[in-house]
């Protein structure tokens, strides 16, 4: 199993640019999270989903939107990038019966 | 809602000596907390875990210490070893969400030889 990739590993984007990231797991996880990671911060949650077709807001949802149409993959969207969107962004998955979160190896995103 | 704090944001220990990290959380009507370890470059990994029943749980060279009446949890990891030098994050379950876990800032722990 490769559990949660995440590609792609690094990107650096101009302001006003677009990206998607995108997230797989093979675990037939229900549950699909992504978070950013700011120095000195812990993780904090974007938006999430329980479950194909599914999307919900987490703490910090501006500037990003996420679509899961098929089970296994949750893609987060920057539709107008900023400088304050620079982060390593992780996906977790779960699978909803307990509270363990599997993490990807992350993304790291500049946007100049 | 909840907030996560770590009451140090660095710790150094020598290697083979005890380490302990700890956590403090706000909300009582949490009732799920993992430890997970974050390696350079890397995803958090998970480590141990424990359930608000519970105070004290082993794993193999960690423990996990749980203080509900302080809202309190420790990370003890026995004998450190080079190995362990990672940035320590405590996670708290946030009731009544879709299994959203709130995440402290994390202490970056270095083992000095």
């Amino acid at each position: 199993n490769a559990g949660v990739t995440q590609t792609p590993k690094f990107r650096v984007l101009k302001t006003g640019q677009s990206m998607t990231l995108l997230c797989a797991q093979d675990m037939n996880h229900e549950y699909m999270y992504w978070y950013r990671q700011d120095p000195g911060m812990g993780l904090r949650l974007i938006h999430y989903s329980v479950g194909e077709g599914t999307t919900a807001k987490g703490e910090v949802p501006d500037g990003y939107n996420v679509s899961r149409l098929k089970k296994q993959n949750f893609l987060l969207g920057l539709e107008s990038a900023a400088p304050s969107q620079t982060s390593v962004y992780f996906c977790a998955s779960s699978s909803g019966q307990g509270w363990e979160q599997y993490f990807g190896p992350g993304t790291r995103l500049t946007v100049t | 809602g909840e907030s996560v704090g770590l009451h140090l944001p660095t710790l150094s220990v020598q290697e083979g000596d005890n380490s302990i990290i700890n956590c403090a959380y706000s909300n009582s009507a949490s009732d799920y907390f993992i430890w997970y370890k974050q390696e350079s470059g890397k995803g958090p990994q998970f480590i141990i875990d424990i359930r608000s029943n519970m105070d004290k749980r082993q794993g193999q060279r960690v423990t996990v210490l749980l203080n509900k009446t302080v809202k309190h949890l420790s990370l003890q990891i026995a004998a450190t070893q080079p190995g362990d030098s990672a940035v320590y994050f405590c996670a708290v379950s946030t009731p009544g969400s879709a299994r959203q876990l709130t995440f402290g800032s994390g202490t970056q722990l270095t083992v000095l030889p």
